[in-house]
């Protein structure tokens, strides 16, 4: 069955600084991988997603994430955080078009002056 | 806004109560769902909806039960729950096909008392 981990549950950075967020999958195949960011009490919103092609993706927020095939992973990555970047952020996957989204547990983003 | 409405935002019910949930879209997607979120837990995906049927069912308990009335309504009808049911209730939609991502409300905080 399909998973998805992110190893870090709490990550603290300063204001300023760069950031990576951790993503591995588990599926045979490539699937569709995705980022979502959610502020307390609110719902999911959209990073950036990927699906084919350049293994560099781009986002919204200056965000952008690599797809690395041979690691099983799509890391997050931002060249410098904002205070209002602090957020959870969540890792997805399904195996194609119309099926559900797995999620992965969250890593919980913090950011200190 | 981000085109998923959930009514109410917060709920809170006894357990001998009957509520319902509501999620509305007007984004012309064709498949609703149900998420949810527990504190230290991953997103449990609940139920999928595409085009009006119901085409997953993750082992949830019966005393949740969706409907689905047509395809920009999804409803969430609560029926004697526990207080471990208590949870931040998530709605999505989104249109199947490559390049497609989930469009999420912003949830409605569920305390079971």
């Amino acid at each position: 069955a399909q998973s998805v981990t992110q190893p870090d549950i709490h990550i603290t950075v300063s204001e300023g600084a760069s950031l990576e967020l951790r993503c591995n999958y588990s599926y045979g195949a490539t699937p569709y991988l995705f980022w979502y960011v959610q502020s307390p009490g609110q719902g999911l919103q959209l990073l950036l997603k990927y699906f084919s092609g350049d293994t560099l993706v781009q986002g919204i927020k200056g965000f952008e994430a690599e797809f690395k095939r041979s690691q099983s992973s799509f890391n997050l990555r931002k060249p410098s955080v904002h205070w209002s970047d602090a957020a959870e952020y969540f890792c997805a996957v399904n195996r194609r078009a119309g099926t559900a989204l797995i999620f992965g547990k969250g890593t919980t983003l913090s950011v200190s002056s | 806004e981000t085109g998923v409405t959930q009514t109410p935002r917060h709920l809170v019910m006894g357990m001998t109560n009957k509520k319902s949930l509501k999620c509305e879209q007007h984004l012309g997607h064709n498949a609703m769902y149900w998420y949810k979120q527990s504190a230290k837990k991953p997103l449990e995906l609940m139920f999928v909806y595409s085009l009006e049927e119901r085409v997953e069912n993750n082992s949830v308990p019966s005393r949740f039960s969706p409907e689905c009335p047509n395809s920009s309504h999804l409803f969430l009808h609560l029926h004697t729950l526990q207080p471990e049911d208590s949870a931040l209730y998530l709605c999505a939609s989104s249109q199947p096909g490559q390049g497609y991502g989930y469009t999420f409300g912003s949830g409605t905080r569920l305390t079971v008392v």
